[in-house]
């Protein structure tokens, strides 16, 4: 079936420096690829999408570029706040449905 | 605010209890889901519902029980609560059908702890 694997966490990074929270997906057909964050006591919010090969999301100052020769979706910022700090899911949907599948989660833990 | 409520936001049950999670959404939306999240595991989908009227299994339908009861309200049940129930759990909608794949919008969640 289709999956997705992110990269372990936890990320801990200064304020300013470069994120990349790398992810890989599984998938028998052409999926849309997003990026959810997760911040501490709430909801899952939409972060960021594409739904095509080549197509670059972005948001909020992160992006992330579907690769479907490599089957990736890594997410990257270049210069983290402090109120970035959250868990990041990377997640796929079956074109047919949209019912999405998550990888495991990355926290991402910015310090002053 | 439109969005996705859920209530309560909190529970504690005994072992052998039941309750009933509800949601709501004002989206207008046709897709309804029901995940619960646990540490290193992420999100999995116990139910959905693709429209009103219809509803499937997911990933982990065990122990549960859902009703749409009209195309906002999604409500998930817990017929006898076992302590591997104790998870958050969270309802998302979405616009559903084909074409333009769209994502989800999600409740602030519940906390459920099985005793």
């Amino acid at each position: 079936g289709d999956s997705v694997t992110q990269m372990e966490g936890p990320v801990t990074l200064s304020e300013e420096a470069f994120l990349t929270i790398n992810c890989t997906y599984t998938a028998t057909g052409y999926p849309s690829l997003f990026w959810y964050v997760q911040y501490p006591g709430e909801g899952l919010q939409l972060l960021l999408k594409a739904t095509k090969a080549d197509d670059k999301g972005s948001n909020k100052g992160f992006e992330a570029t579907y690769r479907k020769e490599t089957t990736s979706f890594h997410l990257e910022k270049g210069s983290v706040q402090v109120s970035d700090s959250a868990v990041y899911f990377c997640a796929l949907s079956d074109f047919g449905f949209q019912k999405l599948v998550f990888g495991t989660g990355t926290r991402l833990l910015v310090s002053p | 605010n439109a969005g996705v409520t859920q209530t309560p936001k909190f529970q504690v049950l005994k072992t052998g209890q039941s309750m009933t999670l509800q949601c709501a959404q004002d989206m207008n939306h046709n897709s309804m889901y029901w995940y619960r999240q646990d540490p290193g595991m992420g999100l999995r989908l116990i139910y959905y519902s693709a429209s009103e009227g219809t509803t499937d299994k997911g990933e982990v339908p065990n122990g549960y029980n859902v009703s749409r009861l009209n195309k906002r309200e999604f409500s998930l049940r817990l017929e006898s609560a076992a302590p591997s129930q104790t998870s958050v759990y969270f309802c998302a909608s979405s616009a559903g059908g084909g074409g333009e794949s769209y994502g989800y919008t999600f409740g602030s969640g519940t906390r459920l702890t099985v005793v």
